[in-house]
């Protein structure tokens, strides 16, 4: 079936540095994506999220780009602080396009591991 | 707002027993998604509700698994009898109406079963 997947499964990144956590994903007719974040304990919190009209886009600190035609997903965080410490997961709407069902497709995650 | 809520927040059974998980989702709501995450493996769709009903159920794994919302509000996920891959971490996420895309995620119960 279709997935999601990430390339790293650890990343460590020195306080202060950007980082950037990549993913492929897998079915070229998705048409929206998201960026969850996850604590230890707590369930996955929601970081931004892009259409695939867009091929960027930017909130606090972070930033999604979209590359359709290599079908990648990135988030990159600039100046990672120890709170960025979670692991990361992309996932992407896996239900039918216009069927308003957003089901999403998850990625296996990505351990960000900020040093002090 | 208060966020989505879940209940129990640890479950330890033995194989062949029962186990129900409930899930409140965030007030007005509508649509409410069962997910779960076995380990080592990637967070999984089971389910999703919109109000009372179930509007797409193809990522439940066998009839083992029976989810409910009656009067759709809180649902649970009821497991029986429960199996030993049934372990990991069962999450819940609720959604506004259409137009909004954002799912919002409970802390999850983790289920293990010896």
């Amino acid at each position: 079936g279709e997935s999601v997947g990430l390339h790293l499964p650890t990343l460590s990144v020195q306080e202060g540095d950007n980082s950037i956590i990549n993913c492929a994903y897998s079915n070229s007719a998705s048409d929206y994506f998201i960026w969850y974040k996850q604590e230890s304990g707590k369930g996955p919190q929601f970081i931004i999220d892009i259409r695939s009209n867009m091929d960027k886009r930017q909130g606090q600190r972070v930033t999604v780009l979209l590359n359709k035609t290599v079908k990648h997903l990135s988030l990159q965080i600039a100046a990672t602080q120890p709170g960025d410490s979670a692991v990361y997961f992309c996932a992407e709407n896996g239900g039918r396009l216009g069927s308003g069902t957003y089901k999403y497709i998850f990625g296996t995650g990505t351990r960000l591991k900020v040093l002090a | 707002e208060a966020g989505v809520t879940q209940f129990p927040s640890h479950s330890v059974i033995e194989k062949g027993q029962t186990v129900t998980l409930r899930c409140d989702p965030i007030s007005g709501h509508d649509n409410l998604y069962w997910y779960r995450r076995v380990m080592g493996k990637e967070i999984k769709f089971l389910l999703h509700f919109v109000k009372e009903s179930k509007q797409d159920e193809s990522g439940m794994p066998n009839n083992r698994f029976l989810a409910e919302r009656t009067g759709g509000t809180y649902s649970t996920l009821k497991v029986q009898p429960a199996e030993l891959e049934d372990s990991g971490v069962y999450f819940c996420a609720s959604r506004r109406t259409s137009g909004a895309n954002e799912q919002f995620f409970g802390p999850g119960t983790r289920l293990t079963v010896l």
